[in-house]
């Protein structure tokens, strides 16, 4: 099982849609959950970072941690055709590899929201 | 991209070739990575750096050697490439091991 699991789509939704991307996780130790958005050849940019479990909210993007369920989501309210890019789940736990921090990633979900 | 760089941001090259990518920052932070991307697998991460001189292995760094001389400068060399090193290559940095990493615009490699 991989460690990080998350369905690549691709997502289809209309704009104004609410959109759920979410990933599920096998290692406990997790502690550092983070959404990425990635642009069509761009370099994935940094859209929430969370530590704990519970929400958080930053405009029309709320992240989810579940850590009993190893489950976290990303919801995107009042879809527009420029939140269409592919959003990467990412997590990390102290001490990973030696090192602190480092990251891994999921696969990715392409989403695309149409006018 | 907060202050990253990457060059050359595409390059063609043949099998057995040395190839050198350079990730260049400045933004002064402590922690460097290289990851490549590739379809059906993700980001996956190479090698890090968490000083001048200091670096670690990733995930996938055989056929990889990196070097950090200077703080903003990180340096990835593939000894002789083959085409399974085909990829897109991401650089990263962070200010410390747990904070959020931002990332470079990427580097195209494609090894004939």
């Amino acid at each position: 099982q991989k460690e990080v699991e998350q369905d690549p789509g691709p997502l289809s939704v209309p704009e104004g849609a609410i959109v759920s991307l979410n990933c599920t996780y096998s290692n406990s130790a997790f502690q550092y959950f983070m959404w990425y958005r990635q642009y069509s050849r761009k370099g994935p940019e940094l859209l929430m970072y969370t530590y704990s479990s519970g929400n958080k909210e930053d405009g029309r993007f709320t992240a989810q941690v579940d850590k009993s369920s190893k489950y976290i989501s990303l919801f995107i309210r009042d879809s527009q055709p420029s939140d269409s890019a592919t959003y990467l789940c990412a997590m990390s736990r102290p001490n990973y590899g030696g090192s602190q921090g480092n990251l891994i990633f999921g696969k990715g979900t392409k989403l695309s929201v149409k006018p | 991209d907060a202050g990253i760089t990457q060059s050359p941001r595409h390059k063609v090259t043949e099998t057995g070739t040395p190839v050198t990518l350079r990730c260049h920052q400045t933004e002064n932070h402590r922690y460097m990575y290289w990851y490549r991307q590739d379809p059906g697998h993700g980001l996956r991460l190479i090698h890090y750096s968490y000083g001048v001189k200091d670096t670690d292995k990733g995930e996938v760094s055989d056929g990889y050697s990196v070097s950090r001389s200077k703080t903003e400068d990180f340096l990835l060399t593939l000894e002789s490439a083959t085409s399974s090193q085909t990829s897109v290559y991401f650089c990263a940095i962070s200010a410390g091991g747990l904070d959020e990493q931002f990332f470079g615009p990427g580097t195209r490699l494609t090894v004939l």
